[in-house]
This record gives structure tokens, C-alpha cells and sequence, in this order.
């Protein structure tokens, strides 16, 4: 099966500046998750949807991160405006029904750099 | 909140000698436990995961151990080889339909020849 696909592979950007991400999960995977690993860092949940929904985006800075995942299928995570700390590796997963935590396939992710 | 703590961040050991790398969790509630390996610049790939109605489950060379009483779950890797030599990231869940993975801060392995 095709895995997870994120796009771009690497951004670069100033900070202040507007960045988007994309993610294409598995055909039929319903929970998708955005996740932020900082160097050195384990990854850290940003936000978990369920089909369209959010299930869980406590940890999302809603200041400056945004995403959405309007039809069930791919999503976009935002950041406006970027902070330096904001430079990390952005990895998205989904999981299959029934799967939940027990079933993530990761993409590749983007790393985004913010100077 | 949920934390994951994990030790040692750093672990360099001699090919063929074994690795052990310990995690402990807050939630008593989890009951899923997987572990990642993580290649520099790569995914988060799935080596092993446990539940906590199992004290120990092995597959090969990997082994991971779970005491539920003390919150602690562990991995072991003998015979070490060079391709071991990676980051590895534990995990715990509580494993619903719907429930997400919360990470240790990772340990990296370096497997000297």
C-alpha cells in the first residue's frame, strides 16, 4: 500500500513569515496526526483528527498553528507567523480504524528551518 | 499530564554486546506500548510494541519487558550490530479507537565495529 505522503521535504523560511504543510495519509486511514520532533526530541502531538474532526489539539500553539482536514482525507497544518523555535521536523501519521495508537504509519516529514 | 521519560539518551556499546534502554510512563491508564527506531533523517519506523496484559514479548534479537506495578517498560537488544545504531523513541498509549501516542525524549545507540 502507498504510505503516508508530506510535502515539502524541507522549507526554509524567515521568521515572521507564513509556512504550510501537506499530508496525504493512507487511503481509509481515519485518524490522522501532526506531529512536531524538535532536534534531539521525542516527537510531540500537535493535533489528532478523526475523520474531519479534531479530537485532541491541547498542545497546538492556536496563537500561531492552524490545520485542518475539511473532507476527511489530506490536511494542512499552518504556522503564522513563524518563530525561530518553531525549527523542527514535522512529521504526520494516521492510523487504520479499529488501529487507534497501535496501528501509525508515519510519513516522511518536513523540516523546517527558521532563521 | 502524560509523560514519558526515557533513559539513556546516549548508549555506545561494542558490537555484540547488549543494549538496554529503559522507559518509564505517568499514565496508569496506558496499556500499549510500542518502540520506534529512527534513522537519521528518516521516519519513525515500528520495531516492537507490547500491551500490558504481556510481562515480556521477544522477536529475535528485541526483546521488551513491561512492569505494570512500577510503570516501567524496557528494551532489550543482543548480539548488537552496527545497523542497530539509530535513535530509539519509546512509547505508551491507552490504545482506544481514537487515543495518541506519547513519546520518551529518545536514546541514541551507537554500535562501535
Amino acid at each position: 500500500e502507498a504510505g503516508v505522503a508530506q510535502s515539502p521535504r524541507y522549507k526554509i523560511i524567515e521568521k515572521r513569515q507564513s509556512v504550510a504543510f501537506w499530508c496525504n495519509p493512507i487511503s481509509g486511514h481515519a485518524t490522522l496526526y501532526w506531529y512536531q520532533q524538535i532536534l534531539g526530541q521525542g516527537p510531540k502531538l500537535l493535533i489528532q483528527f478523526q475523520n474531519n474532526g479534531v479530537v485532541d489539539d491541547s498542545q497546538l500553539p492556536k496563537d500561531r498553528f492552524s490545520a485542518e482536514r475539511l473532507k476527511g482525507v489530506d490536511s494542512t497544518l499552518k504556522i503564522q507567523p513563524a518563530k525561530l523555535e518553531d525549527s523542527a521536523v514535522y512529521l504526520c501519521a494516521s492510523s487504520a480504524p479499529g488501529q487507534g495508537a497501535g496501528g501509525y504509519t508515519f510519513g516522511s516529514g518536513t523540516r523546517l528551518t527558521v532563521v | 499530564g502524560e509523560n514519558v521519560e526515557q533513559h539513556p539518551s546516549t548508549l555506545s556499546v561494542q558490537e555484540g554486546d547488549s543494549a538496554v534502554i529503559k522507559c518509564t510512563y505517568s499514565d496508569s491508564a496506558s496499556n500499549y506500548f510500542p518502540w520506534y527506531k529512527q534513522e537519521l533523517g528518516k521516519r519513525p519506523q515500528l520495531i516492537i510494541d507490547i500491551r500490558s496484559n504481556v510481562g515480556e514479548k521477544k522477536d529475535q534479537r528485541i526483546a521488551v519487558t513491561l512492569n505494570k506495578t512500577a510503570k516501567h517498560f524496557s528494551l532489550h537488544i543482543t548480539e548488537t550490530q552496527p545497523e542497530d545504531s539509530a535513535v530509539y523513541f519509546c512509547a505508551a498509549s491507552r490504545r482506544t479507537l481514537t487515543d495518541k501516542l506519547i513519546f520518551g525524549t529518545g536514546t541514541r545507540l551507537q554500535v562501535f565495529p
